[in-house]
């Protein structure tokens, strides 16, 4: 059975923190995806990346960053933590076609 | 500039009736076209996809119809459940760039 884990589901944060949010896939998928959902929005892309050591910014990248040093495992990374980040957070892996997401982390920055 | 129009914004169907969730995308480089299905405290989940040399695709109640000329993919649910009451995602992607998602339908199914 695929599996991505992101590691948590609720986290609490105060503004300015450097907040790390882990998600590993078990499916040795090459694509990983991070996206953001927020309602009435939908899920929209922060970063991927298609190998180790590549990250391509998608389309709210803008206050994250990413790291990809193995395969299964890709890290967003909030470099200093606004309230404006207050959102769900999903992961994703892919082989090109069907994408296989986490069940989320739901950030709350105080 | 989004990519993908998604409507309606929310949906109530009586138990046993259709629902039918709508999508338009601009880009004509688009070759995949999936609809995922997410649960409260889950993440999303394929439900049903399409490629644009159909014009339909059909999995049990959930049936893809697709019409490219006009750009437009729509998810319909025959015999809807109060089960399927969810948040429905269209999305599409051309060649091995990522998804682009709608903004999501909220599905309510009452008895």
């Amino acid at each position: 059975d695929v599996k991505v884990t992101q590691s948590s589901r609720y986290l609490v944060k105060r503004t300015g923190e450097k907040v790390f949010l882990e998600c590993v896939q078990d499916m040795d998928h090459e694509n990983m995806f991070w996206y953001r959902q927020d309602p009435g929005l939908g899920l929209r892309l922060i970063y991927f990346s298609y190998d180790v050591k590549m990250k391509e910014k998608g389309d709210i990248p803008e206050g994250y960053s990413v790291s990809r040093e193995k395969k299964e495992r890709f890290s967003l990374i909030l470099e200093s933590a606004s309230t404006n980040q207050t959102s769900m957070y999903l992961c994703a892996s892919s082989t090109g076609t069907e994408a296989f997401f986490g069940q989320g982390t739901r950030l709350t920055v105080v | 500039q989004q990519q993908v129009k998604q409507s309606p914004q929310s949906l109530i169907v009586q138990k046993g009736g259709i629902s039918i969730i709508n999508c338009a995308y601009e880009n004509t480089a688009f070759d995949y076209f999936p609809w995922y299905q997410q649960f409260p405290g889950k993440g999303p989940a394929l439900l049903i996809a399409i490629r644009p040399d159909v014009s339909e695709k059909k999995e049990g109640r959930f049936t893809i119809s697709f019409n490219k000329s006009a750009k437009q993919f729509s998810l319909h649910i025959m015999d809807s459940q109060p089960g399927d009451s969810a948040t429905y995602f269209c999305a599409a992607r051309g060649g091995n760039t990522p998804l682009v998602f709608g903004k999501g339908t909220r599905l309510s199914v009452i008895a």
